[in-house]
This record gives structure tokens, sequence and C-alpha cells, in this order.
């Protein structure tokens, strides 16, 4: 069965403006959950979107904020860019809390 | 501060070692989840261990939980160079949290 499809894969964007990226889960599962991920921070936790609904939230300013369609598709999106946003920005979707499954990630550049 | 402590943070072995990754928290999880990431690439999920004390073996590697559920260890039976790579345990509570890696280097 096909994974976790991130778009775009990379993405370079000048301060200030703002930016969307899309996951598409492994068909059937209902949970995505986005991550941020930086060298020097590692894997941290933005948000868990289930059912369409937000089901958990961690510790970002409101710039970054996401949804979930009704086909278990997600958007996130972070407006007023700023140098420290650049990352890599992973999707993953599961079916239980027993493993995830992440995407390729989208690589985004702040310049 | 990372809810979930790794060790040790590099770790560079010749072929044929072994090598051991430890997970330590103070924090109890449900589960916890052992990834392998490539770079440029997302995540891969090795195993998943759920009842403290439980141990499985997948081929060379060894995964532990500690009998309390805090903390996890993965150990490599004679290392290859394609298990070279960055080794991520995550803990699940009402999220999953991630420690902060093992990289992972076999010289062949």
């Amino acid at each position: 069965k096909a994974g976790v499809t991130q778009t775009p894969r990379y993405l370079i964007k000048t301060r200030g403006q703002q930016v969307t990226l899309s996951c598409s889960p492994i068909s059937g599962h209902r949970s995505v959950s986005w991550y941020q991920q930086t060298p020097g921070q590692g894997l941290q936790f933005l948000f868990e979107y289930f059912s369409e609904t937000q089901r958990n939230k961690g510790n970002f300013p409101g710039r970054f904020s996401g949804r979930q369609f009704s086909n278990s598709r997600s958007e996130m999106n972070v407006s007023t860019l700023e140098l420290g946003d650049s990352a890599l920005y992973l999707c993953a979707s599961s079916g239980s809390n027993y493993g995830y499954t992440f995407g390729s990630g989208t690589r985004l550049t702040v310049v | 501060t990372q809810l979930l402590e790794q060790s040790p943070q590099f770790l560079s072995i010749q072929e044929g070692e072994n090598l051991t990754v430890y997970c330590n928290s103070s924090s109890v999880f449900s589960s916890l989840q052992w990834y392998r990431q490539e770079p440029g690439e997302g995540p891969v999920l090795l195993v998943t261990v759920v009842t403290g004390g439980e141990v499985k073996k997948l081929k060379r590697l060894t995964f532990q939980f500690g009998d309390a559920r805090k903390d996890s260890s993965l150990h490599i039976t004679a290392a290859q160079p394609g298990d070279t790579g960055l080794y991520l345990c995550a803990g699940a509570q009402n999220k999953l949290s991630f420690g902060a890696g093992t990289t992972v280097t076999v010289r062949a």
C-alpha cells in the first residue's frame, strides 16, 4: 500500500512569507501528526489531528497551524516565516498507538 | 529539555562489533518505539515495545523495555555498514516524544 506522501519535498521561502505543507496519510489511517526536525532541537512535536480535530498541540507559537480534511489529508501552515523556521517538517500517520509511519518530509529553507 | 535522554550521542564502530544504545526517562510510557532515520528521509519504525520487561529480537537487533516502562535499550550484534544511521527512541503518552537520537557509524 502507498506510504505517507508529503509535498513539496523542498521549499525556499523569504522571511515574512507564509507556507503551506501537505501530507497524505496511509489509506485508512485517521491520525496525522506533524514534527519539526532541526540539528539542534531534534524532533519536536507540532500537533496531531484525528478525524479532523486537533487532538494534541506542542509548544510552538501561533504562527504554526494545521488542519485535517474529511479524507484525512492534512496541511500545516506557517505564517510570517522566520530564519529559525528552517527545518525538515515531517508528517506521520498512525492507525494505532503502536507505530507511526513517516513521510520523507519537506525541507523548508527560509532566507 | 528532552523528555527522553539517549546515550551515547555518537557511536563509531568497526564492522562485526556489537553496540548498545540507551534511552532513559523519568516518565512512564504506554509504549516505546525505536526508529532509524537516514539522511534526507523520515524515520522508519523498527519496533514497538509495550510490556515492562519485554524483549524483542529482530535478526541482529535486540530491544528491551525496562520493568518500570521508563527506559529501553537497543543492542546490535555483529554490526554491518548497512546499520549506519540515526537511531531514535520515542515514548508514547498522549503524544509521541522523541529522544535526541544516537548517530551510529559502522566502518567497513
